[in-house]
């Protein structure tokens, strides 16, 4: 079985100020690694994914994740947010070799102020 | 090319009605999943569906059953309808069912159960 555990429910942050989003997640076998954000009354957009090789993931709207294995975590970083990155942020995980089956964090809530 | 569609985007139903909700998949897209998202339990994965065969299944009731159409359409049924059930039912859907493709997001359907 999986779990991920989003450590932050509510982010509040400047624009133009860094933001970074913190995931930790278990698992009995190895998992494929997923940011996805959801805009108000919108369905899941996936911002990036960790498959396998770098470590280092870039996605789109400037955002990047590292996957430590060691520490079983995938944070996601942005330098610079603007207002429109206003959104709920899902880290996700799926078992390799199983089809889709994505189990999620709870999700972080982040709320970029002018 | 269209993205997910979910029909209908809102319904209101009474508890121990049953209910019928349907997902068109990006054209090509043989893979079809449904999740459940709550403000309690978070986002919470239902069942793939895969060339018209249930792939993966969580862990819901057996009140929760769906079907793939050999046109890749999907439906998800659930019967005897409690007031928990109310939620924003998503779909999504992706190539292949490795775990590795980008599953798309509907916008899904809002349900409430009164």
């Amino acid at each position: 079985a999986q779990s991920v555990t989003q450590l932050d429910s509510q982010v509040p942050v400047f624009e133009e100020a860094p933001v970074e989003l913190r995931c930790n997640y278990s698992s009995s076998v190895s998992v494929y690694l997923f940011w996805y954000v959801q805009y108000p009354n919108q369905g899941l957009q996936l911002l990036l994914k960790y498959l396998s090789g770098s470590t280092l993931v870039k996605g789109i709207n400037g955002f990047e994740a590292e996957f430590n294995k060691s520490q079983t975590s995938f944070h996601l970083r942005k330098p610079s947010v603007h207002i429109s990155d206003t959104a709920e942020y899902f880290c996700a995980v799926n078992p390799k070799a199983a089809g889709n089956k994505l189990t999620f964090g709870g999700g972080t809530r982040v709320l970029v102020k002018p | 090319k269209a993205g997910v569609t979910q029909t209908p985007r809102y319904l209101i139903k009474t508890r121990g009605q049953q209910v019928t909700l349907s997902c068109s998949p990006i054209s090509g897209h043989r893979s079809v999943s449904w999740y459940q998202q709550t403000p309690g339990q978070g986002l919470q994965f239902l069942f793939e569906y895969f060339s018209e065969t249930q792939r993966n299944k969580g862990n819901f009731p057996g009140r929760f059953s769906g079907r793939q159409f050999s046109n890749s359409r999907s439906e998800m049924n659930v019967s005897t309808l409690e007031l928990g059930d109310s939620a924003l039912y998503l779909c999504a859907s992706s190539l292949i069912a490795g775990g590795t493709d980008t599953q798309y997001f509907g916008p899904g359907t809002r349900l409430t159960v009164l």
